[in-house]
């Protein structure tokens, strides 16, 4: 699976949109992007993925640059509650190939 | 549903005890995922289930950690002896497809191990 990075760290105004980058330069054509989030000592919560299609739902917004190369989760009026640590994962959906590996992610913080 | 269950939320134990970790996947959910996180290493796969079967356990650290999953409700992992490093928090995660895999988390075990 491809490789992705993402900035340490990031701060947002509360109520403004949080623009999360990630790159995946090595993506491959089969392989989808994830995203996850970590909020303070729970378990990670799955946000969205995406193909090549922007996605959208009702936490979030996933577009991802027509090249593939790259994505950015966006958070639409960012809240408090918005504060974690956001992983960005890039995985082809074979069976066999359920694993997800975590990176260090984006420690994304709303500032009130 | 009630989400993914796990027990106990708090473990402290002495080095050299056995401990066992407990896990309640989502019901109607084919795999079953283990992870380890710590500040020093992140979050970490350490073995999967499909349908009950050990798919990968390339991450398992050592001979003294195992997993079993005997059947679709349940799942434990078991380290015999432990030490003090695999102080952590463990999470249990479930997921009903391959080709999707939205995995959903537990609240995590956090293992303390003195």
């Amino acid at each position: 699976d491809a490789k992705t990075t993402q900035p340490p760290s990031m701060d947002c105004a509360e109520g403004r949109a949080a623009n999360l980058p990630c790159n995946h330069s090595t993506i491959s054509g089969n392989e989808y992007v994830y995203w996850y989030r970590q909020i303070h000592s729970q378990g990670p919560q799955y946000i969205i993925h995406g193909l090549k299609n922007n996605e959208t739902n009702e936490m979030a917004s996933l577009i991802i640059t027509e090249d593939r190369k790259s994505s950015t989760l966006i958070l639409p009026h960012a809240t408090l509650r918005d504060t974690a640590v956001y992983y960005c994962i890039v995985r082809s959906p074979n069976f066999g190939n359920e694993k997800l590996t975590f990176g260090t992610g984006t420690r994304l913080t709303i500032i009130p | 549903d009630a989400g993914v269950i796990q027990s106990p939320r708090h473990e402290v134990t002495e080095m050299g005890q056995e401990v066992t970790l407990r896990c309640k996947p989502i019901s109607g959910h084919d795999y079953l995922f283990w992870y380890r996180q710590t500040m020093m290493r992140g979050l970490e796969l350490l073995i999967y289930f499909n349908n009950n079967v050990p798919i990968d356990d390339s991450g398992m650290p050592e001979d003294r950690f195992s997993a079993k999953m005997p059947n679709a409700s349940f799942s434990t992992l078991k380290i015999q002896p432990s030490e003090p490093r695999d102080s952590a928090v463990y999470f249990c995660a479930s997921s009903r497809d391959s080709i999707y895999n939205e995995q959903f988390f537990g609240p995590g075990t956090r293992l303390t191990v003195l």
